[in-house]
């Protein structure tokens, strides 16, 4: 079955980096998402992203947060400068339409830890 | 932001029997109700979906009830399967954003022999 996978599993950094993390959709999907998960809390929305543009964010994607489609392939997350409360789990995740017929496929996530 | 509640954190069920997750909501606007089932290092995968015009959908050993007047939706598994063992999301969305989901907090499951 089709896998949303992504790099790295585990990034260390130091606050104030710049950090990005990638993940590649499952290839027919046009439809990208950033969600989080921070230690002991709920999964959170962070953005979605369709035909090159954010369709929606929540408040926590601020000034610090971008996304990318650099490629046909993959979709990127960019902190451009790291804060110890950034420390989570991201999960990417795509689907194939915008709707209620096309759950969210979610990759295994990538643990940020900040320092 | 206590939209999604999920208010057992953990559920130990015998091999075989049935297993039943509960979810409550308190925001009217949501009218697409969504399972996800979770193993440690893995992301969450999708289960099974019910939209507010139901009040029921099956999938197999899965299926989801959905009381708009109680605002209450569940999971029941059966048989349960060790296998089955897990952290269930339940997640909700409103008409218009229906990838922009709110999670609840997850129930473990553990299915015992």
């Amino acid at each position: 079955e089709p896998e949303v996978t992504q790099t790295p599993s585990h990034q260390v950094t130091q606050m104030g980096q710049e950090v990005i993390l990638r993940c590649v959709p499952i290839s027919n999907h046009l439809y990208f998402y950033w969600y989080r998960q921070i230690l002991g809390q709920k999964v959170e929305f962070l953005v979605s992203f369709y035909n090159n543009e954010i369709s929606e964010k929540s408040e926590i994607f601020d000034d610090q947060f971008s996304v990318e489609r650099p490629d046909g392939s993959n979709f990127t997350l960019k902190i451009r400068s790291t804060k110890l409360e950034d420390s989570a789990m991201y999960f990417c995740a795509s689907s194939d339409g915008p709707g209620y017929n096309s759950p969210l496929h979610f990759g295994n996530g990538t643990r940020l830890t900040v320092t | 932001d206590q939209q999604v509640k999920q208010n057992s954190p953990s559920l130990s069920v015998q091999e075989g029997r049935i297993s039943i997750l509960n979810c409550d909501y308190t925001n009217s606007m949501f009218d697409y109700f969504l399972w996800y089932k979770k193993y440690p290092a893995e992301g969450p995968t999708f289960l099974i979906s019910i939209s507010s015009i139901k009040d029921k959908n099956e999938d197999g050993r899965f299926t989801v009830f959905l009381n708009k007047s109680a605002k209450h939706l569940s999971l029941h598994i059966v048989p349960s399967q060790p296998g089955d063992s897990a952290v269930y999301f339940c997640a909700a969305s409103i008409a218009g954003t229906a990838s922009k989901l709110t999670f609840g907090t997850g129930t473990r499951l553990q299915v015992t022999l």
